[in-house]
Formats: structure tokens, sequence, C-alpha cells
């Protein structure tokens, strides 16, 4: 069974570009998750989806970020205007819905972006 | 809110040494716990977890207890090896009635194991 993919492994663009990164969670995975870490700092939430529904966006910094889950497939998280602070590496994970609590999340490898 | 305190790092160690990282959560109610571990160029992988107070959760030779009366979840090995060289993250997730919650990191530990 193939795990959590996301792409690109590594973007590097400049101040005020647009940049789209993608996750494609393990099948059959309703719930998709993104974090990021930033400057060495601790992994921070920034959003959740089941299927493809915003559960809790609580963690997204500003209106620069937006994220998608079309058909409640893969997701998409677009940084319009980068800005240098959002240099970090961003982390997909998905778990299954369990009724009874919390189950496993499994991440991706991440995305390391870089804006210079 | 919650929060999880970490050890800080970086940790060197030499091969066949004992390994404690410490860890430490505030949280509301009974927390699932979990050690994820990333490997130089790699992902996330979870290593081990705990859903309740007093369950040791074990992988790989490293183990963890969820103890409730301190608030914490140490990872420990008996004796190291090279290839256990990575970053360790402790992680917390409150259980609810919502299901799946978000995870709340610590910052992360650098361990280096030299021959």
């Amino acid at each position: 069974e193939a795990g959590v993919t996301q792409f690109p492994s590594h973007s590097v663009i400049e101040k005020g570009q647009t940049v789209t990164l993608r996750c494609d969670p393990i099948s059959g995975h309703d719930n998709l998750y993104w974090y990021r870490r930033v400057m060495g700092k601790e992994i921070k939430f920034l959003l959740h989806f089941v299927k493809e529904s915003k559960q809790d966006e609580s963690g997204m910094p500003n209106n620069r970020f937006l994220a998608e889950r079309t058909g409640g497939t893969y997701s998409t998280l677009k940084v319009q205007p980068a800005e240098l602070e959002d240099s970090g590496v961003y982390f997909c994970a998905s778990s299954q819905e369990w009724p009874w609590g919390t189950d496993t999340q499994y991440f991706g490898p991440g995305t390391r972006l870089t804006v210079l | 809110g919650n929060s999880v305190t970490q050890m800080e790092g970086p940790v060197t160690l030499s091969e066949e040494a004992f390994l404690t990282i410490n860890c430490t959560y505030t949280a509301t109610g009974y927390p699932s716990l979990f050690w994820y571990v990333q490997y130089p160029g790699e992902g996330l992988q979870l290593l081990l977890k705990a859903t309740k107070a007093d369950d040791k959760g074990s992988n790989k030779g490293f183990e963890a207890t969820y103890r409730k009366e301190t608030t914490s979840f140490h990872l420990e090995k008996g004796s190291v090896q090279v290839s256990d060289s990575a970053v360790y993250f402790c992680a917390l997730s409150p259980i609810s009635n919502f299901g799946n919650e978000k995870l709340t990191f610590g910052t992360g530990t650098r361990l280096t194991i030299i021959p």
C-alpha cells in the first residue's frame, strides 16, 4: 500500500511568487492534515480536512494560505504571495476515521519551501 | 491549551549507550501520546504510541510509558546504534467525541550516535 506522498520535495521561490504544494493521502483515509515546521522549531498544525470539508483551520497563519481538497482525495496548499517567513518544511498526514477516538496519523516526506 | 515540552538537543551518544529523551505534556483529559522519528532525508514515521495511562509503547528497542501522575512520556532505549541517528518528536493528540484531532508536537530532539 502506498504511503502519503507529497510534491514537490523541494521548492525555491522568490518573495511575492506563488507556490502550490500537493499531498496525496493513503487511499481510503478520510482525514487529511497539513502541518509545517519553521526554522527547526516545533511542527505546527495548519488545518484538517474530513473528506472535502475543512474540519479545523485554526492553524492557518493568514489569508495568503489557501487549502483545498477537491473530491475528498488529494489536497493542495497554495501560498500567494509567498513571504520570507513562509520558509520551512510542510508536512501532510492522513488517518482513518474511527468513531471511538484518535487514530494514528501517517506522514508524508514533506515539502521543503525556501522563499528568497 | 495543549503543549509538549521536549528535551533540548542536540544529543550525541556513543554506540551502545543508554538513551533517554525527556518529554512532558500539558493537556486536559487523557490524550494519546506519540513518538515520531525523522531519519535523514526522510519524512516523519510513527515510532510508538500509548493511548492511556500506564500503557507502554515499544518498537525497534525503544520504549515509552504513559505516566499520568507526572504527565510524562519519556523515550528510552537500552543500547543505541548508529542507525538510530535521527530527529525525535514527542506529540499528543486529545481524545474527543469528534474522533480524530490534530497533533501537538514538541520541538524535536536531534540524536547523533557515534561509532
